[in-house]
């Protein structure tokens, strides 16, 4: 079965603060590990990452993965309310046409003024 | 651009009543799926569609029906609503497998099952 886990599962922290958010997966025949903010509604895509070693960056926020040891990380520096949210890992599998997303249980992160 | 739109945002049902969640989107996309999240167990895949007239099971099928009859609307359905179905639902779609990229999600459905 398919496993993707996120930690820590909540985090709190002050602005200005850096964060590092970790998820790790076990899955059969992976393509791609992506990263999910979700605020009220609908998630919504930070990064797809398909190599190992390769770091994509957006502003304040970046991520890595390394599918050696099979796991990826978001740091975001320089943290401002408006990171407050659910950030979810998901690994794409594919299965000879059957690709599908599996997503980890996301981690909460709070921003403290 | 609309992108993927649910239909109804919200709905209460009672135990046994039966409904059907719709899915459409306008970007041509191949792949679709329904996702249910609940606190503390992140989104869970229930069905999915890989094109027009197809239809796949997810990791929780169960008490769920599915149909893609044209390929920019993917239903989902409850025959008999039980209160475990109380939850949000998410549709999202993709391009496909071989342009697959990141999934476009809809604003989601919260049901409640009483």
């Amino acid at each position: 079965e398919d496993k993707v886990v996120q930690s820590p599962l909540s985090l709190v922290v002050h602005e200005g603060d850096t964060v590092t958010l970790n998820c790790s997966y076990e899955v059969t025949n992976f393509r791609s590990l992506l990263w999910y903010k979700q605020e009220k509604k609908a998630p919504t895509f930070l990064f797809m990452l398909t190599s190992s070693g390769i770091e994509k960056k957006s502003g304040r926020l970046s991520s890595i993965l390394d599918k050696k040891e099979l796991f990826s990380i978001l740091n975001i520096t320089a943290t401002q309310t408006g990171d407050s949210a659910v950030y979810l890992c998901a690994v794409e599998v594919s299965n000879f046409g059957n690709e599908k997303l599996t997503f980890g249980t996301g981690t909460r992160l709070t921003i403290i003024p | 651009n609309a992108g993927v739109t649910q239909t109804p945002k919200f709905r209460v049902l009672k135990t046994g009543q039966s409904m059907t969640l719709l899915c459409a989107q306008d970007m041509n996309h191949e792949y679709m799926y329904w996702y249910r999240q609940d606190p503390g167990m992140g989104l869970r895949l229930i069905h999915y569609s890989v094109g027009e007239g197809t239809t796949a099971k997810g990791e929780v099928p169960d008490g769920y029906n599915v149909s893609r009859l044209k390929k920019q609307n993917f239903l989902l359905g409850l025959e008999s609503a039980a209160p475990s179905q109380t939850s949000v639902y998410f549709c999202a779609s993709t391009r496909g497998a071989e342009f697959w990229g990141p999934l476009h999600f809809g604003n989601g459905t919260r049901l409640t099952v009483t």
